[in-house]
């Protein structure tokens, strides 16, 4: 069946990196578009970084860019994100979606269950 | 940067009650806006995108419409499984943002 799992979260102090990795199956990952979206504890839903089909365009959040590094391994049906230079504001549950359309602009409806970061010295 | 601003942030309504969320663009977004639910503990679920297209396996309670800057998420009768936070987000270009979210609550 159609699945994203993430794995990658823990405790990390403020300063330090961290990569996010999130496997696909159940449908053809190297025609989707992805995207990892966070949510801080008790807050709302953020956007947080989307990478092209073929790797060949990522955008990003502001409040990410210059420190994420959103890539993919399409031989591996795998999606990262490279998180460096982390700050508590970057604690939050991780989750990485897809459009069932496979356009990276498009409605989410495939999600993972996503994997926690904890930022804290 | 497009901002997206929703309205209200929590609402109390009555089982059977018809429930408006509204969600304003800062510039235009044509049709390029989703809707999502979140219940308590659970992931985000996809109810409606490109504005007022039902997903598939969504109960037709819920209703979208709206385009350029002003749209709005329609709950036709409130049930209790409808308990959680609805969140709008534009896809019309990145950052894809997100509204700040809507919690509705049962009377």
């Amino acid at each position: 069946q159609v699945q994203l799992v993430e794995s990658g979260g823990g405790v990390i102090q403020p300063g330090r990196s961290l990569r996010l990795s999130c496997e696909a199956s159940g449908f053809p990952f190297s025609r989707h578009g992805m995207h990892w979206v966070r949510q801080a504890p008790g807050k709302g839903l953020e956007w947080v970084a989307v990478i092209w089909h073929d790797g060949n365009k990522q955008q990003y959040a502001d409040s990410v860019k210059d420190r994420f590094i959103i890539s993919r391994d399409n031989a591996k049906n795998t999606l990262f994100l490279q998180m460096n230079s982390l700050r508590d504001d970057d604690t939050g549950v991780y989750h990485c979606g897809t459009s069932g359309t496979g356009w990276p602009y498009h409605g989410l409806d495939i999600w993972g269950q996503g994997t926690t970061v904890t930022v804290s010295s | 940067d497009i901002q997206m601003t929703q309205s209200p942030s929590s609402l109390s309504a009555f089982v059977g009650d018809t429930v408006t969320i509204t969600c304003r663009a800062s510039q235009g977004i044509k049709n390029f806006l989703a809707w999502y639910q979140q219940k308590p503990g659970k992931v985000p679920t996809l109810l409606i995108y490109d504005a007022s297209t039902l997903q598939s396996g969504v109960p037709s309670r819920f209703s979208g419409s709206g385009s350029g800057t002003d749209f709005t998420l329609t709950i036709g009768s409130l049930q209790p499984e409808d308990v959680g936070t609805y969140y709008c987000q534009e896809y019309n270009s990145a950052p894809l943002t997100f509204g700040g979210g809507t919690k509705v609550e049962i009377k």
